[in-house]
Order: structure tokens, then sequence, then C-alpha cells
């Protein structure tokens, strides 16, 4: 079975600017789920989609959003972009929705805000 | 905000030797998880304990599991180069509990195994 793989791996931005990421999960996961992984704050988590409803959400600001397509397929954007955005962004999928069962990581979009 | 803590934040010693890391949380847990990541990559899943287990192996694995004390230890015995990495324990409570917030991270015990 394939991984979890996420596009781009790296990507380059400026202030104010938008970006959006995608994630692929594994085949047959209906569970997506980002997380922000930064040298200050650690992983944090972004939010949960599952058949393409958001299920839950961290606490985020409301620039960072996403969405959930009919193939689970995720794609997380976010808008006005600041330098604390700076991160590795890593996206999980699972069968089922909830922290109850292990999740499969892909490899991290980086994402460097200047 | 974190859930977990993991204990040390860095530990290096001697391929061969045994690891420990430890973990501490706040809140009632479904399950605890122990995951790895190499170097700003994607985390691998290691173990997942339930809240009713005490302990469980995986290979050179050990888990245990407190939940009177809200705390977890993760064993790796005859380490090798290779088991370099970042562990990190993750919870499913989060602040609420029952799953509702995603997996809670600690931040991680930094393991170091020289050759």
């Amino acid at each position: 079975k394939a991984g979890v793989t996420q596009t781009p791996r790296y990507l380059i931005k400026t202030r104010g600017q938008q970006v959006t990421l995608s994630c692929s999960p594994i085949s047959g996961h209906r569970s997506v789920s980002w997380y922000q992984q930064t040298p200050g704050q650690g992983l944090q988590f972004l939010f949960e989609y599952f058949s393409e409803t958001q299920r839950n959400k961290g606490n985020f600001p409301g620039r960072f959003s996403g969405r959930q397509f009919s193939n689970s397929r995720s794609e997380m954007n976010v808008s006005t972009l600041e330098l604390g955005d700076s991160a590795l962004y890593l996206c999980a999928s699972s069968f089922l929705a909830g922290g109850r069962y292990e999740q499969y990581f892909g490899p991290g979009t980086r994402l460097t805000v200047t | 905000s974190q859930q977990g803590e993991e204990d040390p934040q860095a530990l290096s010693i001697q391929e061969g030797e045994n690891a420990t890391m430890n973990c501490s949380y706040k809140t009632s847990i479904n399950n605890l998880q122990w995951y790895r990541q190499n170097s700003g990559r994607g985390l691998v899943h290691l173990i997942l304990i339930r809240s009713n287990e005490r302990e469980k192996h995986s290979g050179r694995l050990r888990v245990t599991l407190d939940t009177s004390k809200k705390s977890s230890s993760l064993l790796i015995t005859a380490s090798r180069a290779a088991d370099t990495a970042s562990y990190f324990c993750a919870t499913d409570g989060g602040l609420t509990g029952g799953g509702a917030d995603g997996l809670t991270f600690g931040k991680g015990t930094h393991l170091i195994i020289q050759p």
C-alpha cells in the first residue's frame, strides 16, 4: 500500500501571500488530520476531516482552513501568511476518525515564510 | 497546548545499551501512542497502548502505562545507531477528553545512539 503523500515537500512564500498544501491519504483511509510542527510549540493539532466534514479543529486562527474531497484527499490553506507560520506541516491519515487509532503520517511540507 | 511531557528532553547512550523515555500527561485518555521522527521528517507510529492495558511489547520496544500516575514509559532495548531520532508520546485525551481534539503530542525526547 502506498503511504501518505504530501505536496509540495518544500515551499517558500512571502508574508501576506496564501498557500495551499495537499495531502493524499492511504487508500481506504477516510480520516485526514493536519498538524503544525515548530521548534517552539512542538506538534500542534490543526484540524481533522472525516468523510468530507471537518470533525474538529485545534486552536488556530481562521486564516488556517482546510477541506476534504470525496476521494479523501485533503488540502489545507493558510491565508495572509505571517513569519510565524514557518513550520513543518504534517498530515496523517487513519481508517477511523479521532485520536483513538494509530495515524500514518506523511513526510511533511516544509513552509518557509520570508 | 501540550498534553504530554517527555523526560528527558535529550538522551545520549552507547550502542547496545537500553534507552528509557518517560511521558506524563494531564487528562484522562483512551489510549497513548508513541511515535518516532527522524530529523524533520514524518512521524512513524511505534506502538499504541490502551488505557486498560499496563504493558505492551513490540520487538525491542516495551511500553508501560500507569493511568493512576498519568505516565508512560518507552524502553528500547539493545539500541542501534538507527534508533537515533526524536520520540514523542501522544494522547487522544486532548483538553476535553474523548478524542475530540485529535492527538496531543509532547515535546519529545531526542535520542542519540553513539556507535
